[in-house]
């Protein structure tokens, strides 16, 4: 039940470029810091951009993040096959709920 | 080093509960508020619920307000997940969350421990 949209799978060849949406209601993306998180299978996830296209410590320049409006964006550059991953984005809710929420997931597949 | 370690998972009947203990090590503990999101076996994540530095406010997701009671003892770095009526649908690995930023409850979550599987089933 996550209010945040991602779209199901993306795929490109090695050395190519993809690129994840996340787009959700106005208590969420517009009025909050989205987050991206990378999770390899069976593993627990990893921070990889933080208060909308802020890069942790040792996430390399090929992610990038934007946000406009309601919808945020995560692009990976020079694809490799080490990025084939499940993405998520998040944010707080500032709704009445008060809540953190996650979308819905993105499969990374490099080609 | 921060590390986050989960426990406490296990197998259980439908309506019974389980206790999770989440120990952290690395960071300020009491300075952090923390967070428990959990993940069913093939689906997404699901933040389940929150609680701030001293404890004194806590956050829940729809999905387990009532059942579920977060808490901490900042005197041993721990942070709990109790589970109560469980449910088939509880089934998940279940993670603990540091926030990134101390002021914050849910802004990122910058670190993860490895989760502890928790299986309802009769």
């Amino acid at each position: 039940q996550s209010v945040l949209t991602q779209p199901p799978s993306v795929s490109a060849a090695p050395g190519q470029k993809v690129t994840i949406s996340c787009s959700g209601g106005d208590s969420y993306i517009s009025s909050n810091h989205v987050a991206w998180y990378q999770q390899f299978s069976g593993t627990s996830p990893r921070l990889v951009i933080y208060d909308d296209d802020v890069r942790p410590s040792g996430i390399p320049d090929r992610f990038s993040a934007s946000k406009s409006g309601a919808s945020a964006t995560l692009a990976i550059t020079g694809l490799q096959t080490g990025d084939e991953a499940d993405y998520y984005c998040g944010a707080w809710d500032n709704s009445l709920r008060s809540r953190y929420v996650f979308g819905t997931g993105t499969k990374v597949t490099v080609l | 080093e921060v590390q986050l370690l989960e426990s406490g998972g296990g197998l259980v009947r439908p309506g019974g509960s389980l206790r999770l203990a989440c120990n952290v090590s690395g960071f300020p503990f009491s300075d952090y508020a923390m967070n428990w999101v959990r993940q069913a076996p093939g689906k997404g994540l699901e933040w389940l619920s929150g609680i701030t530095d001293t404890g004194e406010a806590t956050f829940y997701a729809d999905s387990v307000r009532g059942r579920f009671t977060i808490s901490r003892d900042n005197s041993k770095n721990i942070v709990y997940l109790q589970m109560n009526s469980l449910r088939g649908e509880d089934t998940a690995k279940y993670f603990c969350a540091k926030p990134g930023f101390s002021a914050s409850l849910g802004r990122n979550f910058d670190y993860w421990g490895q989760g502890t599987l928790v299986t309802v089933s009769s």
